[in-house]
């Protein structure tokens, strides 16, 4: 049982570039979320979504696009990179509804220069 | 909007020692709240998760415990160890709205000496 699994660990990017993060879980979980973290103001949601075929727009979704064609996985899209996208970004995800425990991956550190 | 303030945003304790810390909310309507732990360069792991029915949760060494209609929290962390030395991240689930969301503090950044 692997948890959240995220790919890639690490990547950099020229401004302009796209990539795309994926995100994995084993736990059969209905919520899977993206999240940034940056330095002095904690995480904040991007998108989030609530079972296959069905996303939506978090805290702070402007320049991000998002998947989920399979229960398991979930996209996450830079079209066209900017700097202000440098950042540690998480996935995560918990069972259907809002009482249970959110489980997070190990995270992917993106520069862009 | 909710607001999630941890408070200090760094302590330094001698190994041993019995410490609390501290995580307050803006907005008492929630579903729960959840304390995880970070190292550095590292995922989040999840330590304890309290519904806002509860006052308490307890595994090992370390109790949760919240008051929801004062809007505050506490992680007791019993004989510390260097090992737990982290950063300890709290968050809550919010009532309404974007139900799923998870509003995070900052964080305090914990370091247990020898």
């Amino acid at each position: 049982n692997a948890g959240v699994t995220q790919t890639p660990k690490f990547r950099v990017l020229k401004t302009g570039q796209s990539m795309t993060l994926l995100c994995a879980q084993d736990m059969n979980h209905e919520y899977m979320y993206w999240y940034r973290q940056d330095p002095g103001m904690g995480l904040r949601l991007i998108h989030y979504s609530v079972g296959e075929g069905t996303t939506a727009k978090g805290e702070v979704p402007d320049g991000y696009n998002v998947s989920r064609l399979k229960k398991q996985n979930f996209l996450l899209g830079l079209e066209s990179a900017a700097p202000s996208q440098t950042s540690v970004y998480f996935c995560a995800s918990n069972l259907a509804g809002v009482y249970n425990e959110q489980f997070f991956g190990p995270g992917t550190r993106l520069t862009v220069l | 909007k909710q607001e999630v303030t941890q408070i200090p945003a760094a302590l330094s304790v001698p190994e041993g020692e019995n410490l609390v810390l501290n995580c307050s909310f803006t907005d008492s309507a929630i579903y729960n709240l959840q304390w995880f732990r970070q190292d550095p360069g590292k995922g989040l792991t999840s330590l304890l998760l309290i519904q806002s029915s509860q006052r308490e949760q307890t595994s090992g060494r370390l109790n949760a415990s919240l008051d929801k209609s004062s809007g505050r929290s506490t992680l007791y962390i019993a004989a510390s160890q260097p090992g737990d030395s982290a950063t300890y991240l709290c968050a809550v689930r919010g009532d309404g709205g974007t139900a799923s969301k998870l509003t995070f503090g900052t964080g305090t950044r914990l370091q247990v000496t020898l």
